[in-house]
């Protein structure tokens, strides 16, 4: 069976600060793909991030960087120096060979100013 | 570029009654998938559509029915109504290549009374 946890429910932090956001992922496929979707009060899903379980590579993207560990199975996502303009819920959710994509059940994170 | 586009934005319907949603998926992407996500859930995925076929089914009853066209656009539709079918209804297009990153419309709030 897949699965992804992120145990996170909510995360309240104060602009400026990091937070790191945790999905762990469960498959028995040896290639898969993650993602990280972000969601603001609008409801439109967008697209953060896309990574293949061949590539362990860590990556930066401005205030964002992703960790990809498939020792752990996890997919973590921090963000630098928080803004108010982050708050929203965090989707990760990993990729079947067929493409249908199995979502956690989000983090919503408020970033206070 | 316009993105993916859904319609109605916002539909209230009876218990018993049917209805028909739409999605227009982004230029140059061949497939359409379809998400429900309940208050508070990650996007539950409910089929994907591709060459005018269904190609995966998510845990969704026959009530849940889909239809693509030529031009890739697609409906969902969904019979008989039920007072939990009440939800946002996400439509993601990507191209027919594994690992895609998907990109989703705004949705459609579907209230059932």
């Amino acid at each position: 069976a897949q699965k992804v946890t992120q145990a996170q429910t909510e995360i309240s932090v104060v602009e400026k600060e990091d937070v790191t956001l945790d999905c762990v992922y469960e498959t028995r496929d040896t290639t898969y793909y993650l993602f990280w979707y972000k969601q603001p009060p609008s409801g439109e899903l967008v697209f953060l991030i896309r990574r293949n379980s061949f590539d362990e590579q860590n990556e930066i993207s401005g205030r964002y960087s992703w960790n990809f560990q498939k020792s752990t199975s996890s997919f973590n996502f921090t963000i630098t120096a928080s803004q108010v303009v982050d708050s929203a819920v965090y989707f990760c959710a990993l990729a079947n060979q067929g493409g249908k994509l199995i979502f956690g059940q989000g983090t919503e994170l408020s970033v206070k100013p | 570029d316009a993105g993916v586009t859904q319609s109605p934005t916002h539909l209230i319907k009876t218990r018993g009654q049917q209805v028909t949603l739409r999605c227009s998926p982004k230029s140059g992407h061949d497939t359409v998938s379809w998400y429900q996500q309940a208050l508070g859930q990650g996007p539950q995925f409910i089929f994907q559509y591709y060459e005018e076929e269904e190609r995966q089914r998510g845990n969704f009853p026959d009530r849940f029915s889909g239809h693509q066209f030529p031009n890739y656009s697609s409906e969902l539709n969904v019979n008989a109504l039920l007072l939990g079918d009440s939800a946002l209804y996400l439509c993601a297009s990507s191209p027919q290549r594994w690992g895609s990153e998907q990109y989703f419309g705004p949705g459609t709030r579907l209230t059932v009374t």
